[in-house]
């Protein structure tokens, strides 16, 4: 069965204290894997699409990387408004386009 | 761009009662998918949709759940009779196949309480 797991749960930082979340998933083969961010009574907002290892996106403090189990969301010097849970999904490449989500980070 | 709009926002109901929400998608989107998300929880796929088909329902309780995208536009999910453990976000979202991120875009969601 196809499983994305996101560590920590939830993580505390000062602002200016860099750190990583982690989104490790088992899947047969990867079309793409996504991150989202979520605000509190909002829907999921897209921050970045990873397609092969290697590969890294970036975006202000934010630097998304994938490796061929893994990903991490590296957060640079945080500010308070980068208070958020943070969605990684795996597409898979055969059939619809649907995304499997793994259950977040709050930061 | 208008987003993808649904309402209602909020919906508080007895258990056994029923319940049904409204998504429009992004003008030209031909993908429309249902997702529940429940609190503390990652988005779960209930339902996808390509125009007006059914694409996969293979984790919607069809017992309870049902779901149609008339016309290939607009999109209602129905539960009936709700139960407790229905308490959740139900979120839509939409994608186009020419989408360079194949990135969903979601709506803010109807947030459901059964009591």
């Amino acid at each position: 069965e196809d499983q994305v797991t996101q560590s920590p749960e939830a993580l505390r930082l000062q602002e200016g204290e860099s750190s990583s979340l982690n989104c490790s998933y088992t899947v047969s083969g990867l079309r793409g894997l996504f991150w989202y961010r979520q605000d509190p009574g909002k829907g999921p907002e897209f921050l970045f699409t990873l397609y092969s290892a290697g590969e890294e996106k970036e975006k202000e403090r934010l630097k998304a990387t994938l490796t061929k189990k893994e990903s991490f969301l590296h957060i640079t010097a945080p500010k308070p408004e980068d208070s958020a849970t943070y969605l990684c999904a795996v597409q898979l490449p055969f059939g619809n386009e649907k995304l499997t989500f793994g259950t977040g980070t709050r930061l | 761009e208008a987003g993808v709009a649904q309402s209602p926002r909020y919906k508080i109901i007895e258990k056994r009662q029923s319940v049904a929400f409204w998504c429009n998608p992004i003008s030209g989107h031909a993908t429309l998918y249902w997702y529940q998300q429940i609190l503390g929880q990652g988005p779960k796929l209930l339902i996808q949709f390509q125009n007006n088909g059914v694409v996969d329902d293979s984790q919607l309780p069809k017992d309870r759940f049902s779901a149609e995208r008339l016309k290939g536009v607009d999109s209602t999910l129905k539960i009936q009779p709700a139960k407790l453990e229905d308490s959740a976000v139900y979120l839509c979202a939409s994608s186009s196949r020419f989408s360079n991120t194949g990135e969903l875009f979601f709506g803010e969601g109807s947030r459901l309480t059964v009591l």
